[in-house]
Formats: C-alpha cells, structure tokens, sequence
C-alpha cells in the first residue's frame, strides 16, 4: 500500500491567494483527518470525516478554511484567501474502524508558505 | 477539553541508557492514550496504544505505563540508539474517534 498521499509537499504562496491541498486516504479507511502543525501550537485537528461525511469542523481557524470529501478516496483542504499566518506544515491522515488501535496513519504533509 | 502536556524541552541521552517521557492529561482519563513516533520532514507514525485499564504495555524496546492516579503515562525507550532520535508524541483519545496531541518531546541520543 502506499500509505496516505499529500500533495504537493510544498506550496508557497502570496498572500491573498487560494490555496488547495490534496489528500488521498487509505484505501478502505473510514476516517479522513486534517491537522495543522506549528512550533508554537504543536498538532492541531482542523476537520475529520467519517465515511466521506465532515463529522466535527470545530478546529477549523475561520471561514478562509474549507474541506471537502467527494469521494472516499480524495480529500481537499482549501484556504482562500491565504494569509502568512496560515504558514504551517498540513498533515492529512486516515483510519480504519477495524483496526483495534486506532492509529491513524500521517501522509508526508504539505509545508505551506504564505508571504 | 482534554489537554495534553508533554516536556518541550529536548532529552539529551547517551547511547545504551533509558529514555523516560512524561506525557500528563488535565482532564477526563481517556479509554487510551497512543505514542507516535515524528522524524523531520515527516508525518508522525503510531507506535504504540495503552488501555486506561492496563498498567503497562511493551514492545520490543520500548514501554509504555499508564497511571490514572496521577495522570500520567511514561514512554520508556531502553538501551537507547542514535537511530532513536526523534520527536515522541503522545495523544489521548477524544470524543468520537479524535486524537487530541502533545506537544511531543525530542530525544536526542548521543554515541
């Protein structure tokens, strides 16, 4: 398998801009997750879905954040417009219901800069 | 909320000794509490999970405990190798199927 794929690693930016970022989950995992990581507030959960389904959207900053799931296996988070504050490392990550430790498996991240 | 709280400064170690990580929740006891594993440039990978009704849980070498009196689990890493170096987080479960995390803690182990 090839794991959780995120793209593109890198994104940088001007402020202003609309930013996408891509997640393709596990195949057959149920769970979807978005998190942001900065040296100052560590890993934080944006928005998961279970079953495609936005279940809890409470970590989302403001509303230049939105996530979509169309598909199980395509996940979007999109900023719009970007500001250098966004600047951050975005994690997406999935999670079977079948495993007996939920563990969620991390894609490589996308690193965004905003300028 | 629950709020996880790990050590931010980094754990300096020599090769062969244990490494001992704090990781302390303020709130409710979670059913679980997981560690992961970050490398740069890396998303984290899970490690290892323990119960809130098992002391202690072990894998190869690493060890992990779970204390509901003081709220608090250790992340043992015995006989410590400069392979191990990283950033160890630790998360407790949360409500529906969220993972709150720490802050992480990184080890640096010295040869």
């Amino acid at each position: 398998d090839a794991g959780v794929i995120q793209s593109p690693r890198h994104e940088v930016t001007e402020m202003g801009q609309e930013v996408t970022l891509r997640c393709k989950p596990i195949s057959g995992h149920n769970s979807l997750f978005w998190y942001r990581q900065t040296m100052m507030r560590g890993l934080e959960l944006l928005i998961y879905f279970n079953n495609n389904v936005p279940i809890d959207d409470s970590g989302m900053p403001e509303d230049r954040f939105s996530a979509k799931m169309p598909n199980a296996s395509f996940s979007t988070l999109k900023i719009q417009p970007s500001e250098p504050r966004d600047s951050a490392v975005y994690f997406c990550a999935s999670s079977s219901w079948d495993s007996p430790y939920n563990e969620q498996f991390f894609g490589p991240g996308t690193r965004l800069t905003v300028l | 909320s629950q709020k996880i709280e790990q050590n931010s400064e980094a754990l300096n170690i020599q090769e062969g000794k244990t490494a001992t990580l704090t990781c302390n929740y303020t709130n409710y006891s979670p059913a679980y509490l997981q560690w992961y594993r970050q490398d740069p440039g890396r998303g984290p990978v899970f490690l290892l999970l323990i119960r809130e009704n098992e002391k202690e849980k072990r894998k190869e070498r690493l060890k992990v405990t779970f204390d509901t009196t003081l709220k608090q689990s250790l992340f043992h890493i015995t006989a410590s190798q400069p392979a191990d170096s990283a950033t160890y987080l630790c998360a407790s479960e949360a409500a529906g199927n969220k993972l709150t995390f720490g802050g992480g803690t990184r080890v640096l182990v010295k040869p």
